[in-house]
């Protein structure tokens, strides 16, 4: 069965900072990737996905993540974060599209 | 389009009460799922359905859980004589066949809390 890991819980960072979020994946077929953003008291969004294809891939807010089967990576990055970004952040694994596998998520908080 | 919609937002019961709990997909989204989120963690796949069929139930789901979709459109989950390990927020999702099925849309949650 596929799992995900990401490698912080927390992760604190300046205004117009950029940022890297961490997710790595287990799995021993090809998957589909994900990352969702859930701020409070709404329900997850979709940022961005890999399917198949190129490696980086670009998302909504502008993010992007760069799918590295070797390192079973799919970090998630901004070159410039704002206050508004302030969330929880989660990557996901399917290999089917129906049994998607969330990590323990991170909570993303930009300071001014 | 609404998006989905979950309700109630909120319940708080006691030990060994029933729950249920609805979920209103997006018009036209045939693939409904539900997942459970406990604090400090991600979603967990509970099952999903594509029109009113169940294809797919996790281990998570004891034979407390049971979920319906009768007429392949809305949903409900219900809980049987509830646990304290019951509490946690359920999540409901649908997708579309026209995007493949890859991307799930998430309705904002119900939040059980069990005393």
């Amino acid at each position: 069965a596929q799992s995900v890991t990401q490698l912080d819980s927390q992760v604190p960072v300046f205004e117009e900072a950029p940022v890297e979020l961490r997710c790595n994946y287990s799995s021993s077929v090809s998957v589909y990737l994900f990352w969702y953003v859930q701020y409070p008291n709404q329900g997850l969004q979709l940022l961005l996905k890999y399917l198949s294809g190129s490696t980086l891939v670009k998302g909504i807010n502008g993010f992007e993540a760069e799918f590295n089967k070797s390192q079973t990576s799919f970090h998630l990055r901004k070159p410039s974060v704002h206050i508004s970004d302030t969330a929880e952040y989660f990557c996901a694994v399917s290999r089917t599209l129906n049994d998607m596998r969330f990590g323990a998520g991170t909570r993303l908080t930009v300071k001014p | 389009d609404t998006g989905v919609s979950q309700d109630p937002r909120h319940k708080i019961t006691k030990r060994g009460q029933n729950v249920t709990f609805r979920c209103d997909p997006i018009s036209e989204h045939n693939r409904l799922y539900w997942y459970r989120q406990t604090l400090g963690q991600g979603p967990e796949f509970l099952t999903y359905f594509q029109n009113e069929a169940q294809l797919e139930k996790s281990r998570l789901l004891s034979d407390r859980f049971s979920a319906e979709r009768p007429k392949g459109s809305f949903s409900t989950l219900e809980i049987q004589r509830t646990e304290q390990g019951d509490s946690a927020m359920y999540l409901c999702a649908s997708s579309h066949r026209t995007s493949g099925y890859n991307e799930q849309f998430f309705g904002p949650g119900t939040r059980l809390t069990v005393l």
